[in-house]
């Protein structure tokens, strides 16, 4: 079955850092692969889809068969974008399955 | 438009009592996704809808979980008897029924059952 791995729980980088937020997936096709974001006591919101290929925040995210990654990448980390980041695939055609989650705090 | 609304935003309750969750999907989005979230678990799904029928209940914990789509606009999430270990914030989230489309999330419930 299709998944996401995140390896890391917590991540704490300073104010204007690069950050790098890791995300792995399992599937031997063509995955959809989404980041969502969730503010502190607020709602999941998409953040970015692979095939946008858009830049949203100023995070990034490439698709990288070879690693089977999808990593969030920001060059110059922001206090607000302290939250939490869920990487996130489908597991057929409608079922999304998110990974554990990292919470992302930036130091001032 | 005014996204997915989901209620009650808290509930607090004891143990023993039902619960009702209620969630109102983005107009013209056509499946309906029900989520628990918890620290030790992250989030999963438990059940979602096309159409208004379920299609896939598999997250469903055990029996005492129960959803209902009666329409379009519409979606319970029943706990009974509901306990302490139930608590949790509870994710209702829409999109339009068609495959590998985003999901749009409510601002969830967050429920804890004393």
């Amino acid at each position: 079955a299709q998944r996401v791995t995140q390896p890391e729980k917590l991540l704490s980088v300073f104010k204007g850092a690069p950050v790098e937020l890791k995300c792995n997936y399992s599937y031997s096709g063509s995955p959809e692969l989404f980041w969502y974001v969730q503010y502190s006591r607020q709602r999941l919101q998409l953040l970015l889809r692979h095939i946008s290929r858009e830049s949203i925040k100023g995070f990034t995210a490439d698709l990288n068969k070879g690693e089977t990654s999808f990593h969030l990448k920001k060059p110059f980390a922001q206090e607000e974008d302290s939250a939490m980041y869920y990487c996130a695939t489908f597991q057929g055609a409608q079922k999304l399955v998110f990974g554990q989650g990292t919470r992302l705090t930036i130091n001032p | 438009d005014a996204g997915v609304i989901q209620s009650p935003r808290h509930e607090v309750t004891e143990m023993g009592q039902e619960v009702t969750l209620r969630c109102k999907p983005i107009s013209g989005h056509n499946s309906l996704f029900w989520y628990r979230q918890t620290m030790m678990r992250g989030l999963e799904l438990l059940i979602y809808f096309n159409n208004n029928v379920p299609i896939d209940d598999s997250g469903m914990p055990e029996d005492r979980f129960s959803a209902k789509m009666p329409n379009a606009s519409f979606s319970t999430l029943k706990i009974q008897p509901s306990e302490p270990r139930d608590s949790a914030v509870y994710f209702c989230a829409s999109s339009i029924g068609t495959v590998n489309q985003p999901q749009h999330f409510g601002d969830g419930t967050r429920l804890s059952i004393l």
